[in-house]
């Protein structure tokens, strides 16, 4: 069973507009990871937002955590085309040293 | 460092036969994770080794796979026999530490089987 429940699955933008995906989960967590997948790669690390944190910034990238909703959001400002890819948020299971992987977002950004 | 690394990249084999995925992760890191991705399902783990040690491997499907990590640089997965719903993309990963370490992905084997 996924822990963590990306929305929307789907999404396309133009370029230099904002792209933002939510993330929802079920039990509590000790932290929240986004990675990004380029089509026919394997999965790139961006961000890690502990549970005891609210918000966390790393270059163009935005991410909140609310752990009273159980939901966490990835913001990309001013998106290019070279963020076109697919983003997953992983949450750990509170004691266990494993991630579990939602099933992602796709985003297309076009030129 | 070289990163993670699989082989092969792809792998097309018939139905019954035996499939073995290879892994070397990246040196100094404790933790190892196969994953499986297909469109279906979408990005499963499938087991993860801690210092060689298999810790938990309640993803694998079924008796057909096994997986061993001999050393630290090195693990193998293994399909016997393989099946048509085998295929997909197998990921391995490796982190230094556990759930709250940054996982780094290797560059995945695309497997069919026909």
């Amino acid at each position: 069973s996924q822990q963590g429940e990306e929305d929307p699955q789907a999404l396309s933008i133009q370029e230099g507009e904002n792209a933002t995906m939510n993330c929802s989960y079920k039990t509590s967590i000790n932290n929240l990871q986004w990675y990004r997948q380029n089509s026919g790669r394997g999965l790139v690390h961006l961000i890690l937002i502990r549970s005891n944190e609210r918000e966390k910034h790393s270059g163009r990238l935005r991410v909140t955590l609310d752990t009273s909703k159980k939901s966490s959001s990835l913001l990309i400002t001013a998106s290019r085309a070279a963020d076109t890819a697919s983003y997953f948020c992983a949450t750990d299971t509170g004691g266990y040293n494993k991630l579990i992987f939602g099933a992602g977002t796709r985003l297309a950004v076009h030129p | 460092d070289a990163g993670v690394i699989q082989s092969p990249r792809h792998e097309v084999t018939e139905m019954g036969q035996e499939v073995t995925l290879r892994c070397k992760p990246i040196s100094g890191h404790d933790y190892l994770f196969w994953y499986r991705q297909t469109m279906m399902r979408g990005l499963e783990l499938l087991i993860y080794f801690n210092n060689n040690v298999p810790i938990d491997d309640s993803g694998m499907p079924e008796d057909r796979f096994s997986a061993k990590m001999p050393n630290a640089s090195f693990s193998t997965l293994k399909i016997q026999p393989s099946e048509p719903r085998d295929s997909a993309v197998y990921f391995c990963a490796s982190s230094r530490g556990g759930n709250t370490d940054t996982q780094y992905f290797g560059p995945g084997t695309r497997l069919t089987v026909l």
